[in-house]
């Protein structure tokens, strides 16, 4: 059965420290997405992917990198986390062309103290 | 800018009235469209999915949607909601050229009331 499957589901960060969320497809799906969710904003694109070894950004990259190492994986890195981006992020994966409707996985929430 | 709007932030139906929620998108060229649902504290679960052919489409929990270049909108519809239907639903593009893009509009809060 087709999946997206992030984790951690819950975390708790320190302000400046390290955040790596991660993200796992068995879709086949060239392209993955990340995507923050804030209440009055909707679904905000961070970075995407077209494929391993691609990344590109979104519509608010700003204080993240994105890395995908295989087709499966997509892992989205605050590598010095602030307050501002608690929330609750998305992946997603979908076909080449987007003939392959996305699917989403449950959501990571992040809190940064 | 290419873009997907959804004007109405809420919408309020008894049940089983008839449902209409609307979506229209700018976008200059072939658009892969989407509705998804969201209920509280899930992921967005896909409803249904329009590529270039047949305007309406069916979806799941009996959803259409109807696609029209005209009017640049693609709005869905149920004929009797369910109280189960209470959700958030958002309207979704994908731009075709270039960047394969996955926009978002800001979604609506569907209220069912008894």
């Amino acid at each position: 059965e087709a999946a997206v499957t992030q984790s951690p589901r819950n975390k708790v960060a320190v302000t400046g420290g390290k955040v790596t969320l991660s993200c796992n497809q068995t879709n086949n799906h060239n392209n993955m997405y990340w995507y923050r969710q804030d209440t009055g904003h909707g679904l905000r694109l961070i970075h995407y992917s077209y494929g391993a070894g691609s990344t590109e950004k979104g519509d608010i990259p700003d204080g993240y990198k994105a890395s995908r190492p295989s087709q499966e994986n997509f892992s989205l890195i605050l590598e010095l986390a602030t307050p501002s981006q608690t929330s609750v992020y998305f992946c997603a994966s979908g076909g080449r062309d987007g003939n392959q409707a996305p699917l989403f996985g449950e959501g990571t929430r992040l809190s940064v103290l | 800018a290419q873009s997907v709007t959804q004007p109405d932030a809420r919408v309020t139906v008894s049940e089983g009235a008839s449902l209409q929620l609307r979506c229209k998108y700018s976008y200059f060229g072939t658009p892969y469209l989407f509705w998804y649902v969201q209920y509280p504290r899930q992921g967005l679960q896909l409803l249904l999915k329009y590529y270039p052919g047949d305007p309406v489409v069916q979806g799941v929990n009996g959803f259409e949607a109807e696609f029209s270049k005209s009017n640049s909108s693609f709005h869905l519809r149920k004929a009797s909601v369910h109280w189960s239907d209470w959700a958030v639903y958002f309207c979704a593009v994908i731009l075709s050229s270039g960047s394969w893009q996955l926009i978002f509009g800001s979604g609506t809060q569907l209220t069912v009331m008894p």
